[in-house]
This record gives structure tokens, sequence and C-alpha cells, in this order.
């Protein structure tokens, strides 16, 4: 079963325009990892958040975490066409064990 | 690139055969963690092996096995196999499980994809 569930399930946006999805999970949690997957091909680690953090930033990335709420949302700012591609969360209870994937987000980019 | 790769990268099997997919591990990591992924959806753990014993199972049948090697390397084996194992199989490599900081990360190799017949 999956501990997640993104939303939106599909997204389309014009490049430069920003991207945002929202990954929402349901145990308590050690760390949330956000994935990218380009035609089901392997996963590309993108950004790691600890659950005693609030808000993470690499390049273009934002990852936010709210553990109250259970949830958290990836910003991808001034999106390029390579960034077309599956979007997962992922979390994990302890650390280096098991990740629980949730769906994904399907994310188009449009020239 | 990761540094893992997965052999072979496609599979064509019938059912009722059995098939091994190959995993090796970027160097420096310990633990080797396998995961089965469904089209269009997520992966699902299948299982973890750390310093060559099984530290972590998924809700997978036991025809579901797999090893590592001493040099970290590792196998997946599926026996009796089903149309439902139609899947892409990714492996993923990472540092010491019991360590609680900078190991977290699971760098995943490109995956094996198999077709059940």
């Amino acid at each position: 079963s999956q501990q997640g569930e993104e939303d939106p399930q599909a997204l389309s946006i014009q490049e430069g325009e920003n991207a945002t999805m929202n990954c929402s999970y349901k145990t308590s949690i050690n760390n949330l990892q956000w994935y990218r997957q380009n035609s089901g091909r392997g996963l590309v680690h993108l950004i790691l958040i600890r659950s005693n953090e609030r808000e993470k930033h690499s390049g273009r990335l934002r990852v936010t975490l709210d553990t109250s709420k259970k949830s958290s949302s990836l910003l991808i700012t001034a999106s390029r066409a390579a960034d077309t591609a599956s979007y997962f969360c992922a979390t994990t209870k302890a650390a280096g064990n098991k990740l629980t994937f949730g769906g994904g987000t399907r994310v188009l980019v449009k020239p | 690139e990761t540094g893992v790769t997965q052999s072979p990268t496609h599979l064509i099997k019938t059912r009722g055969q059995q098939v091994t997919l190959r995993c090796s591990s970027q160097s420096g990591h310990n633990t080797v963690s396998w995961y089965q992924q469904a089209l269009g959806q997520g992966p699902q753990f299948i299982f973890q092996y750390y310093r060559e014993e099984e530290n972590g199972r998924g809700n997978f049948p036991p025809r579901f096995s797999g090893l590592q090697f001493p040099n970290y390397s590792s196998e997946l084996n599926v026996n009796a196999l089903e149309l439902d194992d139609s899947a892409l199989y990714l492996c993923a490599s990472s540092g010491n499980p019991t360590s609680d900081l900078g190991t977290d990360t699971q760098y995943f190799g490109p995956g094996t994809r198999l077709t059940v017949l």
C-alpha cells in the first residue's frame, strides 16, 4: 500500500512558470524525500527534509514539511522543458529503512 | 549517474518461469533495497539487504527472494512468474541503515523492465 498521496496527479505548465505539487502521508516519519523519474526509468533523488525541519532549498527547488498536517510541498521555480517528469514523494519511518512512495505527480512543461 | 547499475535492461518471460535480476551498488554503499514499480504507480518496497542479510521485507510473497554478495552487489529472484509481476524493478543502494545521519538517501539504478506473457 502507498503511504503518500500526491496532488495533483498531473500538472501542465508553460516554461518559466512555477510548479507546485503536494504530498500527504499517514504515519509519523523520520524524513521525507522527493524523487524525479523520467520516462519510466530510474529515480533521481532531489531533496531530503527531516521531520524536525520545516523548509529546505536546493537550486530551483523548495520543499516544505508540515508534520502537524502530515504534508509536504515541492515547488519548482522558473520551470524548464527538461523538468518534464514524474515526481514522487517518499517517506521513511526510520533512517536508512524502506522508502514508502506516493503515486506521483506527472509534470509537463511546455516550451 | 548514480553509480548503481542493473542488468538486464529489459526481460521478457512467460508465466511460471523464474527470473534473476542483478544490481551493483554504488561504491562505498553496503545496503541494497529492491522496489517494484507497476505502470503508472509509485515504487513498492520488496526487501532490503544489509551486509548480506535481509534487513526488512515488504508485502511480497516468498517467491520473491534475494541475495547480497560480499562485494554488496545483489540479486532479486522471482519464481513462478505471474502476469502481475510485469513491472519495472528498481534497486537502490545506500549507506549503513543503522546510522541516523547522512545515509538516508537511496541512489537508484536505471531499472529492469520485466514483461511476463
